[in-house]
């Protein structure tokens, strides 16, 4: 099984300022077809399913706002958030789509400092 | 509007049963491959199971394989997750989603408990 591996765990953040989310998975995730890394990176707040913010490691849902950005290659992904706004508080979970069982880091909480 | 709806949710006790069900609306139910995801309450998400787009071929995660069953039914659009042999451990918030590339719709969520 691919582990997912978040960190940190939890991180407080001044209004306005940089939010870093660091993820590491145990092997590569690298979807040969089209040589992008199969992370999917989502928000969670309570009493709402998870909603996407980013896909193929990088790429931006629609909607989404583009304080909000994916990077990293190979096994170490990275979600960032410019400018922390009071509605980024949530917990936020990247997820391997490369093979089954189809992990999850265990998640960073991100609150406002 | 494109949805995913969960129903069937509810208490039970230490070895009983369950089945949630995962109604589609708003695209072709058909193409789409349909997981489950699970949250103990404080807890993270964990990868329960998918079923392909046929029906014909599905996977579980170990905690579950042998007691939950994915099934479809492309004619009413819906996807069930049959639990049996129901644990404490089993307690979560379930949700059901499609998958394109990535889990990109998400149902609202189902809440199971299971408890004596």
């Amino acid at each position: 099984d691919i582990v997912m591996t978040q960190s940190p765990d939890s991180l407080a953040v001044s209004l306005g300022e940089r939010a870093t989310i660091n993820c590491k998975s145990s092997q590569p995730v690298l979807y040969s077809p089209n040589n992008k890394d199969r992370i999917t990176w989502y928000q969670k707040k309570p009493g709402q399913p998870p909603k996407v913010l980013i896909y193929w490691a990088s790429k931006r849902e629609s909607g989404v706002p583009d304080r909000f950005s994916g990077s990293g290659s190979g096994t170490d992904f990275t979600l960032t958030i410019s400018s922390l706004q009071a509605e980024d508080v949530a917990v936020y979970y990247c997820h391997q789509y490369y093979s089954s069982p189809y992990t999850f880091g265990q998640g960073t909480k991100v609150e406002i400092k | 509007e494109v949805v995913l709806v969960e129903s069937g949710g509810g208490s039970v006790q230490p070895g009983g049963s369950l089945r949630l069900s995962c109604a589609a609306s708003g695209f072709t139910f058909s193409n789409y491959w349909i997981h489950w995801v699970r949250q103990v309450p404080g807890k993270g998400l964990v990868w329960v199971a998918y079923i392909n787009n046929d029906g014909s071929g599905a996977t579980y995660a170990d905690s579950v394989k042998g007691r939950f069953t994915v099934s479809r039914d492309n004619a009413k659009n819906t996807v069930f997750l049959q639990m049996n042999s129901l644990r404490a451990d089993d307690t979560a918030v379930y949700y059901c989603a499609r998958s394109t590339d990535y889990l990109d719709l998400w149902g609202q969520g189902n809440v199971v408990t299971v408890s004596s």
